[in-house]
């Protein structure tokens, strides 16, 4: 069982490039959710996706697009990369309701130069 | 105002000992509150998650949850070499049923 898996594992770009950050999940959960970490921030909301066909903004979104593509997958995507966007960035899954979990992917880190 | 605090740490203990790690949050309309741990350079894994008042035990992990004073603990009994981590908790932020607001960790060394 995999869970949840991103891609790629490690990126560096350089100031202005694009990339999207991809997602999937095989625990058939309706919720999925971008974060990112920086050092002693913990981890901040980007973008979440209640259902297949929605998507809303988290605690810190500018700057970044989200793709609910179907109930699997979720991707993240920078338009235009800035260097305050390195980071490690954790997507997540989990059923719908208060009291579910949420269950963590492996992690992208990314360095923008 | 961050919402959910955390003491950073680090917090060392002996081998065998409790780890107690403490967490306080801000919104009174908060249900569920959960504990996850992060080894260095890997990605949070879920420990133990509470919502009704009282105490809840898996193992050697327990976590207390007191709502009128709005903390929440985890307490890791006969610490073990292998529980040094940086332990994050999460607390759902009221009205919606799928946000959770993170601290900031509070890293755990556990010494042989």
């Amino acid at each position: 069982n995999a869970g949840v898996t991103q891609t790629p594992k490690f990126q560096v770009l350089k100031t202005g490039q694009s990339m999207t950050l991809q997602c999937a999940q095989d625990m058939n959960h309706n919720s999925m959710y971008w974060y990112r970490q920086d050092p002693g921030m913990g981890l901040r909301l980007i973008y979440y996706s209640a259902s297949e066909g929605t998507t809303d903004k988290g605690e810190v979104p500018n700057g970044y697009n989200v793709s609910r593509l179907n109930k699997r997958e979720f991707s993240l995507r920078l338009e235009s990369a800035a260097p305050s966007q390195t980071s490690v960035y954790f997507c997540a899954s989990s059923e719908t309701g208060v009291h579910q979990p949420q269950h963590f992917g492996d992690g992208t880190r990314l360095s923008i130069l | 105002q961050k919402e959910v605090e955390q003491n950073s740490g680090p917090l060392s203990v002996p081998e065998g000992a409790i780890a107690s790690l403490n967490c306080t949050y801000s919104d009174r309309g908060s249900q569920s509150f959960f504990w996850y741990r992060q080894y260095s350079g890997k990605s949070p894994e879920l420990i133990m998650f509470i919502y009704s008042n009282g105490d809840k035990e898996d193992g050697r992990f327990t976590a207390q949850l007191n709502k009128a004073s709005q903390y929440v603990s985890l307490l890791i009994r006969d610490s073990q070499p292998s529980d040094s981590a940086t332990y994050l908790c999460a607390v759902n932020i009221a009205g919606s049923a799928r946000q959770l607001t993170f601290g900031s960790g509070t890293q755990l060394t556990v010494l042989p």
